[in-house]
């Protein structure tokens, strides 16, 4: 049983802080990795693909990679009251649907 | 990014009827769509996975005869709730996934429509 798991939250940082977000999966087989993000009421919207251990970076977004510790993070710096939503985990592997994690709810404090 | 359409937006019907939600791939070609469904304050839960010109496959527990998904086209996938109860009350969202060059052909990456939002009275 393939499993991603979040931390629910609620995860509180003031405006222009860093805000991390970390996720962890269970197989290992698992090749792409991705970070949505979900407003209250809406779909989600895919902020950041990675596939290789490491950074990358993207604007203010950073994605974060660590397949031998099966472990993917989000930082978003300088973060604003707009990024304030849930973030959902995905990983895929091969030709498969994605798994979601259940999403970390994060709010930005003006 | 990519755009993917849904049509309705909302709904709202009486038990006993049948619903039909569109789902659209505008700027690229999608080779695979998935249905989604997310209750109130939970995560997003696969429905089925459907290829175009054939057969879906639906997720252990959806009911195929319940859920009618029909991808005719490259560009269009269909969700038809037969029968809606008010348990069906749902959103309903699709994703499609396939070549998208303004993107730099990235194959794996999924794009979501802006989902349906179902109530049956």
């Amino acid at each position: 049983q393939k499993e991603v798991e979040q931390n629910s939250g609620p995860l509180s940082v003031p405006e222009g802080a860093i805000a991390s977000l970390n996720c962890t999966y269970s197989d290992r087989g698992s090749q792409s990795f991705f970070w949505y993000r979900q407003y209250s009421g809406k779909s989600p919207e895919l902020i950041m693909s990675i596939y290789s251990n490491g950074d990358k970076e993207d604007g203010r977004f950073t994605a974060q990679l660590n397949k031998a510790s099966q472990y993917v993070s989000l930082l978003i710096r300088d973060s604003q009251p707009s990024d304030s939503a849930t973030y959902l985990c995905a990983t895929e592997e091969g030709a498969n649907n994605l798994f979601f994690g259940t999403g970390t709810r994060l709010t930005v404090i003006p | 990014g990519a755009v993917v359409s849904q049509h309705p937006s909302w709904v709202i019907c009486k038990s006993g009827t049948s619903v039909k939600i569109e789902c659209r791939s505008l700027d690229f070609q999608a080779t695979t769509m998935f249905w989604y469904r997310q209750f109130p304050k939970q995560s997003l839960m696969l429905m089925a996975t459907s290829n175009e010109g054939s057969k879906a496959t639906y997720e252990q527990g959806v009911e195929k005869d319940k859920f009618l998904i029909n991808h005719a086209s490259l560009t269009l996938s269909t969700l038809t709730v037969t029968s809606a109860h008010p348990e069906d009350s749902s959103f309903y969202i699709c994703s499609a996934r396939g070549l998208t060059p303004q993107r730099g052909s990235s194959y794996n990456e999924q794009f979501f429509g802006p989902g349906t939002r179902l109530t049956v009275l």
